[in-house]
């Protein structure tokens, strides 16, 4: 079956220490990860995909198959940072649009 | 207006009531999604429609009923629902699906439903 698990629900860390975000995935074919945040009265939006390998806000996050992990990171963790973080997996070129999300991780940046 | 836009935001009904949720999305996409999001439960996908087709029905119970008239209004009809059914609708919208899906999904801020 297909499964994302995030099994941190609350990350509470100080301004500038590094971040990770756990995130795992159970599926066998050919999976694609996203990262969606949710701000403080915002909607949920997407932050970034594994296949553009790109770093948004100062995050990147690695797709490790071996490990079937896909975990966020970001070297020094900013307040603005503070939001829920949701990992999400589709199989690639999905036809039906099937979005698969986690749980969701707090993180709470301290000053 | 731009975006995804839901309404109403907030409602609350009976058990015996008939409610719908409404969805726009003013982005000119093509693929438009319901997803239940409950407390602490991960966001649950209920239904994908693509072109006013419906794609994906993912088990979803029959008193919630939708409707996508077009591309850019998407509805949730509910009849009877249960205490449990109590939660945050959030509605989405992607460019298309197949080749062209991207896997970014634009959401609305929700509809939160309680039913007493």
């Amino acid at each position: 079956a297909q499964r994302v698990t995030q099994p941190e629900k609350l990350l509470s860390v100080f301004k500038g220490a590094p971040v990770e975000l756990k995130c795992n995935y159970s599926y066998s074919g050919s999976p694609e990860l996203f990262w969606y945040v949710q701000y403080s009265r915002q909607r949920l939006q997407l932050l970034l995909r594994h296949i553009s390998r790109e770093s948004i806000k100062g995050f990147t996050a690695d797709l490790n198959k071996g490990e079937t992990s896909f975990h966020l990171k970001k070297p020094f963790a900013q307040e603005e940072d503070s939001a829920m973080y949701y990992c999400a997996l589709s199989h690639g070129s999905s036809n039906t649009g099937k979005l698969i999300f986690g749980q969701g991780t707090t993180l709470q940046v301290k000053p | 207006e731009t975006g995804v836009t839901q309404t109403p935001r907030h409602l609350v009904m009976g058990m015996t009531n008939k409610k719908s949720l409404k969805c726009e999305q003013h982005l000119g996409h093509n693929a438009m999604y319901w997803y239940k999001q409950s407390a602490k439960k991960p966001l649950e996908l209920m239904f994908v429609y693509s072109l006013e087709e419906r794609v994906e029905n993912n088990s979803v119970p029959s008193r919630f009923s939708p409707e996508c008239p077009n591309s850019s209004h998407l509805f949730l009809h509910l009849h009877t629902l249960q205490p449990e059914d109590s939660a945050l609708y959030l509605c989405a919208s992607s460019q298309d699906l197949g080749a062209g899906y991207t896997g970014e999904l634009f959401f609305g801020e929700g509809s939160r439903l309680t039913v007493l």
